[in-house]
């Protein structure tokens, strides 16, 4: 069974451009959550994904942007990149109810030059 | 608005106990989770606290006092596997049941 896969694992980009990340969540999972995690810091909450819609969102701006797919999978977009951008960006795939525990995937390390 | 503070840095010998805290400032949340992370590792669920009281699952317990604002995690019989960094998040703000808000995390280094 596999667990919560990412892509890319790594990912350069620049100033100003847009990018783009990608997750696929637990089997039979219905739920992902994306998270932000800046060096030697939390999980930091970006928002998440349940029935194609997004259901709940953190203190990120607009240019955080996502989507679910049918299949459960999901993206997550950046536009307009900032150096602040740069960190590891954790996508977690759970069950919606009671159940506690959320699969966090390995992440995608981003650096913004 | 909500926050959760953790000392940052713990250090410990293999076979000791440690208990790493969590204060935190927030309302309304379903638990308290902790998580044990790797460096360059993704979180992984450690123990969840809805209720009060101890929480055991094997060599890790977590505590949970919503009076008190207090959490913590106790870690018995460490290894030098246990090396790593350790987050508090609240569960289930303002309505999200799978949002988790964490804290900065307390990185735990076991010596020999």
């Amino acid at each position: 069974d596999a667990g919560v896969t990412q892509s890319p694992t790594h990912l350069i980009k620049t100033r100003g451009q847009q990018v783009t990340l990608r997750c696929s969540p637990k089997s039979g999972h219905d739920t992902v959550s994306w998270y932000q995690q800046a060096l030697g810091q939390g999980p930091q909450f970006i928002f998440q994904y349940y029935e194609e819609e997004e259901r709940q969102r953190g203190n990120f701006p607009d240019r955080f942007s996502g989507h679910q797919f049918p299949n459960y999978s999901s993206e997550l977009n950046v536009n307009a990149l900032l150096l602040g951008d740069s960190a590891l960006y954790l996508c977690a795939s759970s069950l919606v109810g009671p159940s506690p525990e959320q699969f966090f995937g390995p992440g995608t390390r981003l650096t913004v030059l | 608005g909500q926050s959760l503070e953790q000392p940052s840095e713990v250090t410990a010998v293999e076979g000791a106990i440690v208990q790493i805290n969590c204060t935190y400032q927030t309302s309304g949340f379903y638990g308290l989770s902790w998580y044990q992370q790797h460096d360059g590792g993704a979180p992984t669920f450690l123990s969840y606290n809805a209720l009060d009281g101890l929480e055991e699952t094997g060599r890790f317990s977590s505590f949970l006092s919503r009076s008190d604002s207090y959490g913590y995690l106790l870690l018995q019989e460490l290894q030098m596997k246990d090396s790593a960094s350790y987050f508090c998040a609240v569960r289930g703000l303002s309505g999200g049941y799978n949002k988790l808000i964490f804290g900065a995390g307390t990185r735990l280094a076991v010596h020999p």
